[in-house]
C-alpha cells in the first residue's frame, strides 16, 4: 500500500518564477495538509484540504495557493518565488477522523536560486 | 494560539543509555499531542499521539510519552538506545487535531 507519494523530489527555480507541487494521498485518506520546513527548523503549516476546499491557513501569503482534486490529489502553487521560500515542502494525508493522525511524504526539495 | 517548546536542540546519549526528549507546549485548551520523528532526506514518522484516553502513551519503536497537565509537558522516552534511533525528533501540538504546530527539533546521536 503506497504511503503519501510527492513530486517531484527535487526542483530548483529563480526567484520570480512561479511553481507546482504535486501530493497523492495515501490509499483511503481524503484529508491533505501542506507544510513548509525551512533547514534546521521545525515544519510550518500552510493550509489544509478537504472535500476540495480549503479548510485553514496558516501565516503564508496569498502568493501560496492550492488545489485539491475529486480524487483527493493536491497541488500547491508559488508564485513570484523569493529566496526565502526554498525549503522541503511536505504533505501529509490522513482520514477523516484522523484516527491514525497524518501520514507525511519525503517532500519536494525547492530551491530559488 | 498553540505552541511548543523543546528543551534542547542536540541529545547525545550512548547506545543502551535512557533517551528523554522534552517537550512543553501552551495551549488554551485540551490539545492533541504528538511525537515524530524524521530521518535524512525522508519525510515525518508518527512515533506516538495523546488525545485524552490516557496519560502514558505507547508508541513505535519502543518510545511512550507521558502527559503531565499541571506541568504542560509531554516528555518523550526510550529506556534503552539504539544506533537507529539516531533522528530528528520534532513535537507538536493541535488543539482540533487540523493544524499541527510543530517545536524546533531535537537532533539525537547515539555512541557506540
Amino acid at each position: 500500500d503506497a504511503g503519501v507519494t510527492q513530486s517531484p523530489t527535487h526542483l530548483i527555480k529563480t526567484r520570480g518564477q512561479q511553481v507546482t507541487l504535486r501530493c497523492s494521498p495515501k490509499s483511503g485518506h481524503d484529508t491533505v495538509s501542506w507544510y513548509q520546513q525551512a533547514l534546521g527548523q521545525g515544519p510550518q503549516f500552510i493550509f489544509q484540504y478537504y472535500e476540495e476546499e480549503e479548510r485553514q491557513r496558516g501565516n503564508f501569503p496569498d502568493r501560496f495557493s492550492g488545489h485539491q482534486f475529486p480524487n483527493y490529489s493536491s497541488e500547491l502553487n508559488v508564485n513570484a518565488l523569493l529566496l526565502g521560500d526554498s525549503a522541503l515542502y511536505l504533505c501529509a494525508s490522513s482520514s477523516r477522523d484522523r484516527e491514525y493522525g497524518y501520514t507525511f511524504g519525503s517532500g519536494t526539495r525547492l530551491t530559488v536560486v | 494560539a498553540q505552541s511548543v517548546t523543546q528543551l534542547g536542540s542536540h541529545v547525545s546519549v550512548s547506545e543502551g543509555a535512557l533517551v528523554l526528549l522534552r517537550c512543553n507546549y501552551s495551549s488554551s485548551v485540551p490539545p492533541y499531542l504528538f511525537w515524530y520523528v524524521q530521518y535524512p532526506n525522508q519525510g515525518l514518522q508518527l512515533l506516538l499521539k495523546y488525545t485524552s484516553a490516557a496519560t502514558l502513551v505507547k508508541g513505535i519503536n519502543g518510545f511512550e510519552a507521558e502527559f503531565k497537565k499541571s506541568e504542560t509537558s509531554f516528555h518523550l522516552t526510550k529506556p534503552s538506545a539504539h544506533m537507529s534511533d539516531a533522528a530528528e525528533y520534532f513535537c507538536a501540538v493541535s488543539p482540533n487535531d487540523y493544524k499541527l504546530s510543530f517545536g524546533a527539533g531535537t537532533t539525537v546521536t547515539v555512541r557506540a
